[in-house]
């Protein structure tokens, strides 16, 4: 079946490091990947997507790449912020579905 | 970007009670609607898939019975849990899909954790 498997967190960094948190996939077919972020209190809003494989989706400094050969789409950025602290959620979504498959999430603590 | 928002946002209640919960789509209509369960560090698990004038169709294995979805309005879904007992604590989030234009995004709400005693 499908599913989605993400590094287990917590994950500290200081402000200024460089992140990446890990998510590969298992699906039939050709799904969209996601990544959202959950603030605390708040809900699961959407950081970036890609459709197709080798696309990039970027926000926020964030990025990640549709890889289809290793079945990955991993999330970077270049230079965390305290503000960046959240939970990350890794998706998939399979074509002609509109229902999400989540990976387990990933804490993201970032020091000052 | 769209808002969808839950009530309660807690909610603690006695073994044997039901408790409903609410989920809203603030600033645009939503014709689905869909209800997710989450356990502590595990991932967010589609329940049911909500939709407005009609029954609800539920993921294997979620029982339909005891939760009873609701989707009276473009604007409304509410998930009461009935009878409920302690195995059923857990934190619940709806999300609301947005369709106008060229859009199709779903947006999530903030969760409800429900803890029974």
């Amino acid at each position: 079946g499908n599913s989605v498997t993400q590094m287990e967190g917590p994950v500290t960094l200081s402000e200024e490091a460089f992140l990446t948190i890990n998510c590969t996939y298992t699906a039939t077919g050709y799904p969209s990947l996601f990544w959202y972020v959950q603030y605390p209190g708040e809900g699961l809003q959407l950081l970036l997507k890609a459709t197709k494989a080798d696309d990039k989706g970027s926000n926020k400094g964030f990025e990640a790449t549709y890889r289809k050969e290793t079945t990955s789409f991993h999330l970077e950025k270049g230079s965390v912020q305290v503000s960046d602290s959240a939970v990350y959620f890794c998706a998939l979504r399979t074509s002609g579905t509109y229902k999400y498959i989540f990976g387990t999430g990933t804490r993201l603590k970032v020091l000052a | 970007g769209a808002v969808v928002s839950q009530h309660p946002s807690r909610v603690i209640c006695k073994s044997g009670t039901s408790v409903k919960i609410e989920c809203r789509s603030l600033d645009f209509q939503a014709t689905t609607m869909f209800w997710y369960r989450q356990f502590p560090k595990q991932s967010l698990m589609l329940m049911a898939t909500s939709n407005e004038g009609s029954k609800a169709t539920y993921e294997q294995g979620v029982e339909k019975d005891k939760f009873l979805i609701n989707h009276a309005s473009l604007t409304l879904s509410t998930l009461t849990v009935t009878s409920a007992h302690p195995e059923d604590s857990s934190f619940y989030i709806c999300s609301a899909r947005e369709t106008s234009g060229s859009t199709d995004t779903q947006y999530f709400g903030p969760g409800t954790r429900l803890t029974v005693l």
